[in-house]
């Protein structure tokens, strides 16, 4: 496994810019979840990709947020219009379909901060 | 109402000492799994252990054991001989399996454990 990979690590931008994240699950996973997390929390769920299709997303997944998985590979999470309460870090998971007892492994996440 | 509940904030252990860091949860299903994580500082997501709902034997990994009590609804994270590596955040999360997004998990706010020398 070479892991869950995210880029980019850090983004820093003005409140107002798009910002777009991207996520690389392990190569044999189908499932592939996004979570944001502030800052002293827990993460939480934002949206799930069973392959290419986006099967649920977060109520905390405003119309200002995207995601998108072309050919069931890699992942992109685009913010339009960021605010100052984007702040947070995002991390994406993937996971193997298949028993509940399938952990989710996470990449490093991309930090957000909006000036 | 809190799915996971970890209420303790903050620990301090000793080197080589071991560390009980609390989990309660709550569902009505009868099918979920238990998992814990490690956050060190750098910020990455490093799963540890797993524990079903079905499982009859608590879950161990090394030198981190899970103390499962159903009837609780508790899944304690003992980790023993406490290394100074071991400073991190540690998260317990649930996947319920009737949950309709693929199992997502639901994770508790966290303890932060620091290793003293």
């Amino acid at each position: 496994d070479t892991g869950v990979s995210q880029n980019p690590r850090h983004k820093i931008t003005k409140r107002g810019q798009n910002v777009t994240f991207r996520c690389d699950p392990i190569s044999e996973h189908n499932r592939l979840y996004w979570y944001r997390q502030t800052l002293g929390q827990g993460p939480e769920f934002l949206t799930y990709f069973q392959n290419e299709a986006q099967l649920e997303k977060s109520r905390l997944l405003s119309d200002r947020f995207s995601a998108e998985r072309p050919k069931g590979s890699f992942s992109t999470l685009e913010i339009q219009r960021t605010e100052q309460g984007d702040s947070a870090m995002y991390l994406c998971a993937s996971s193997r379909t298949g028993n509940i007892n399938q952990p989710q492994h996470f990449g490093d996440g991309t930090r957000l901060s909006i000036l | 109402a809190q799915k996971i509940t970890q209420t303790q904030p903050g620990m301090f252990v000793q080197e080589k000492e071991a560390v009980t860091l609390d989990c309660t949860y709550d569902t009505s299903d009868q099918s979920y799994g238990l998992f814990w994580y490690k956050q060190p500082s750098s910020g990455e997501m490093i799963f540890l252990i797993y524990q079903g709902s079905y499982d009859e034997q608590n879950a161990t990994e090394g030198r981190y054991s899970l103390n499962f009590q159903k009837a609780r609804k508790s899944a304690n994270l003992v980790i023993s001989a406490s290394q100074l590596g071991d400073s991190a955040m540690y998260f317990c999360a649930m996947r319920e399996a009737v949950s309709a997004a693929g199992n997502k998990l639901t994770f508790g706010g966290g303890t932060r454990v620091l290793v003293k020398p």
